[in-house]
C-alpha cells in the first residue's frame, strides 16, 4: 500500500519568506509526527498529532513554526520568516494509533538562502 | 547533547558481520528501534525490540538489548554493499511516543 508522502521534495527559499510543507500519512493512521534532521542537531522531534487531541508542540524550536492537521489526515508544517538555520530535512511519520511503529516519509529538503 | 549515543562510523568487508552499538538513558522506554537511511532518502524501519525482550532475530538482523546497562546493538550478518547507509537507534519517550534518536552510525561496506 501507499506509504507516507511529503511535498515538495525540495524547497529553496529566501530568508524572510514563509514556507509550507505537506505530509500525507498512511491511510488509517491516526498519529502523525514531524521531525527535523539537520547537520548540527541530528534528528529532532517537532510536533505530534493524535486523533482529535490537542497537538504536542513541545519540540517546536520557535513561534515561527506551526503545524495543523485537517480532517485528521493531511498535515501542513508552516515556517514563517525563514532563517538560514531552518535549512534542514523535514521528515513526517505516521503510526496506527500512536502506540505503534512510526513509518517515515521521504522528507522535504529545505534550503534557506 | 544527545541522550542516545552511537559511534559515528563503522567499516567492514563484504561478507563479514557488522555490529552497531547504541546506549540510551531512559529506563522507561518501551520500544527501541533501528532505522536505516540511505543517501538522499528518508528513514526505513529495520526492526524493533520490546523492552521485555533480550534478543530479537529477523533474517540477517539480530538485536540484543541489555536493560541493565541500557545498551542496544544491531548485528548484520553477511554484510553486503547494499547495507552501506546510516543506521539510527531510537527510543520511545513520553506520553506522545515521540522518538529520540541517536546521532547515527555510518556503515561502510568494502567489496
Amino acid at each position: 500500500g501507499a506509504g507516507v508522502s511529503q511535498s515538495p521534495s525540495n524547497k529553496v527559499t529566501e530568508k524572510g519568506k514563509d514556507v509550507e510543507l505537506r505530509c500525507d500519512p498512511i491511510s488509517g493512521h491516526t498519529a502523525l509526527y514531524w521531525y527535523r534532521q539537520s547537520l548540527g542537531q541530528g534528528l529532532e522531534f517537532l510536533i505530534y498529532f493524535q486523533g482529535n487531541s490537542a497537538p504536542d508542540k513541545s519540540g517546536l524550536p520557535s513561534d515561527r513554526f506551526s503545524a495543523e492537521r485537517t480532517g485528521g489526515s493531511v498535515s501542513t508544517l508552516t515556517i514563517q520568516r525563514t532563517q538560514q538555520e531552518d535549512s534542514a530535512v523535514y521528515l513526517c511519520a505516521s503510526s496506527l494509533q500512536g502506540q505503534e511503529t512510526q513509518y517515515f516519509g521521504p522528507g522535504t529538503r529545505l534550503l534557506v538562502l | 547533547g544527545e541522550d542516545v549515543e552511537q559511534s559515528l562510523f563503522l567499516s567492514v568487508r563484504e561478507g563479514d558481520s557488522s555490529v552497531i552499538n547504541c546506549t540510551y538513558t531512559d529506563s522507561s522506554s518501551t520500544y527501541l528501534y533501528w532505522y536505516k537511511q540511505e543517501p538522499g532518502a528518508g528513514l526505513q524501519l529495520l526492526t524493533y525490540i520490546f523492552s521485555n525482550m533480550d534478543m530479537k532475530q529477523d533474517q540477517r538482523l539480530t538485536v540484543l538489548l541489555n536493560k541493565k546497562d541500557k545498551h542496544l546493538s544491531l548485528r548484520i550478518a553477511d554484510t553486503q554493499t547494499g547495507d552501506s547507509a546510516i543506521y539510527f537507534c531510537a527510543e520511545i519517550r513520553g506520553a506522545g511516543n515521540m522518538l529520540t534518536f541517536g546521532g547515527g552510525t555510518r556503515l561502510m561496506v568494502k567489496p
